[in-house]
């Protein structure tokens, strides 16, 4: 499978434990991006990496979330402390980079949380 | 910020029939908008896209449109089938970088 993967697929969790997600992008695409989507809304933008650079944060982003894409090539997404209110379906897209006209961006079939 | 508006929510139609879904956005320097189908716990695919110099794109049943003046662009599906059945969200982005998207609209499309 040449898309974006993301695992675990599921994750139950107790409230105030850490979780971390993984991404792996698309190959050679330079962008990745993380969404989180709750039910019956649209993703909501949390941050994003040019190669391992991370160029922009939700101001909405508590600081319990970190993300790290060290080499370039996967990221994680951390939550510390998770609550309750964390609960959401975390979604990570990839795209090829500013070098496109529309740089389009392919989402990954995301990672389910739940925090009892 | 960016703000973008999707109507309606829900949306059932005949098969056959058209459906149309309406998004406004508050930037008026977004310049790319994209439509994303998402199926019942799958990812959000991306169906077609329209970026700001263009009035309209059109990819067989489905087609964009574009008013910049009034900040708002509209999905056409023509000749609905079942599968056809989704949630369909809008999104529109400044530039390049983060989408912002609409709340999706559930469309039904019954036999």
């Amino acid at each position: 499978d040449t898309g974006v993967s993301q695992n675990p697929r599921h994750k139950i969790t107790k409230r105030g434990q850490n979780v971390t997600f993984r991404c792996d992008p698309i190959s050679e695409h330079n962008r990745l991006y993380w969404y989180r989507q709750t039910l019956g809304q649209g993703p909501e933008f949390l941050t994003y990496f040019q190669n391992e650079a991370q160029l922009e944060k939700s101001r909405l982003l508590s600081d319990r979330f970190s993300a790290e894409r060290p080499k370039g090539s996967f990221s994680t997404l951390e939550i510390q402390r998770t609550e309750q209110g964390d609960s959401a379906m975390y979604l990570c897209a990839s795209s090829l980079g500013p070098t496109t006209s529309t740089d389009t961006q392919y989402f990954g079939p995301g990672t389910r949380l739940t925090v009892l | 910020g960016e703000n973008v508006e999707q109507h309606p929510s829900t949306l059932s139609v005949q098969e056959g029939d058209s459906a149309v879904i309406k998004c406004t956005y508050s930037d008026s320097a977004s310049n790319y908008f994209p439509w994303y189908k998402q199926e019942l716990g799958k990812r959000p695919q991306l169906i077609i896209d329209i970026r700001s110099n263009v009035g309209e794109k059109k990819d067989q049943r489905i087609a964009v449109t574009l008013n910049k003046t009034a900040k708002h662009f509209s999905l056409h599906i023509t000749e609905t089938q079942p599968e056809d059945s989704a949630v369909y969200f809008c999104a529109a982005r400044r530039g390049l970088g983060k989408l912002q998207f609409g709340a999706g609209t559930q469309v039904v499309v019954t036999p």
